[in-house]
């Protein structure tokens, strides 16, 4: 049972457009959730936070769209650069229970 | 402020060994994570250490286990290696288990299973 879902595995955006990441989850005890960017052969760099109390957080140029009644979220990055292009997972958590990933939208951003 | 290391980077063994991984987090970060990325999945929880204690555990088999010292470093350890254990092994850190707590991923040690 995939409590985290990322339903398109790729995505591509030309440079300087919006690049719009989706993630739905399923369990409603989950109160956290993060943003990762991965490259080939490296480990997932932290991107963006939020939590359940928010609808909205915004750093630089990524921001996170929480709709808790949809149990949807959303990654906004604009405008899109070819530095980029990576694999986005988004994660969740509530309480003490692990970290839940799902399993990552390739972003190609096209120069 | 050094981020989180494991060592080694790659490591190839063959079916019947078995390995042991380090993880060392960040100063300060109590807490440890453990997950396996193989080719089209995502993350896969192994388990998770706060104070020398397994707080949680994936659904893995008992061939994997895991330990933390008292200094916040752990090691993973699979034993009797088979092929599908080929994967990326990731470790985490994070100050505690708190929902708030992110977690700040290691460079992950590619284990090749031959």
């Amino acid at each position: 049972d995939q409590q985290v879902k990322q339903n398109s595995p790729s995505l591509s955006v030309q440079e300087g457009r919006i690049s719009i990441l989706n993630c739905d989850y399923t369990n409603s005890m989950f109160d956290y959730f993060l943003w990762y960017k991965k490259y080939p052969a490296e480990g997932p760099t932290f991107l963006i936070s939020i939590s359940s109390i928010k609808d909205k957080n915004e750093d630089g140029r990524f921001t996170v769209f929480l709709n808790k009644s949809a149990k949807h979220l959303s990654l906004h990055i604009v405008p899109s650069q070819p530095g980029d292009s990576a694999v986005y997972f988004c994660a969740a958590k509530g309480g003490n229970t692990p970290l839940v990933f799902g399993k990552g939208t390739r972003l190609s951003v096209i120069a | 402020k050094a981020g989180v290391t494991q060592t080694p980077r790659y490591l190839i063994k063959t079916r019947g060994q078995q390995v042991t991984l380090s993880c060392s987090p960040i100063s300060g970060h109590r807490s440890v994570s453990w997950y396996q990325q193989t080719p089209g999945q995502g993350l896969q929880f192994l388990f998770e250490y706060f104070s020398e204690t397994q707080r949680n555990k994936g659904n893995f088999p008992g061939r994997f286990s895991g330990r933390q010292f008292s200094n916040s470093r752990s090691e993973m350890n699979v034993s009797t290696l088979e092929l599908g254990d080929s994967a990326l092994y990731l470790c985490a850190s994070s100050l505690a288990l708190g929902a708030g707590d992110t977690q700040y991923f290691g460079p992950g040690t590619r284990l090749t299973v031959l």
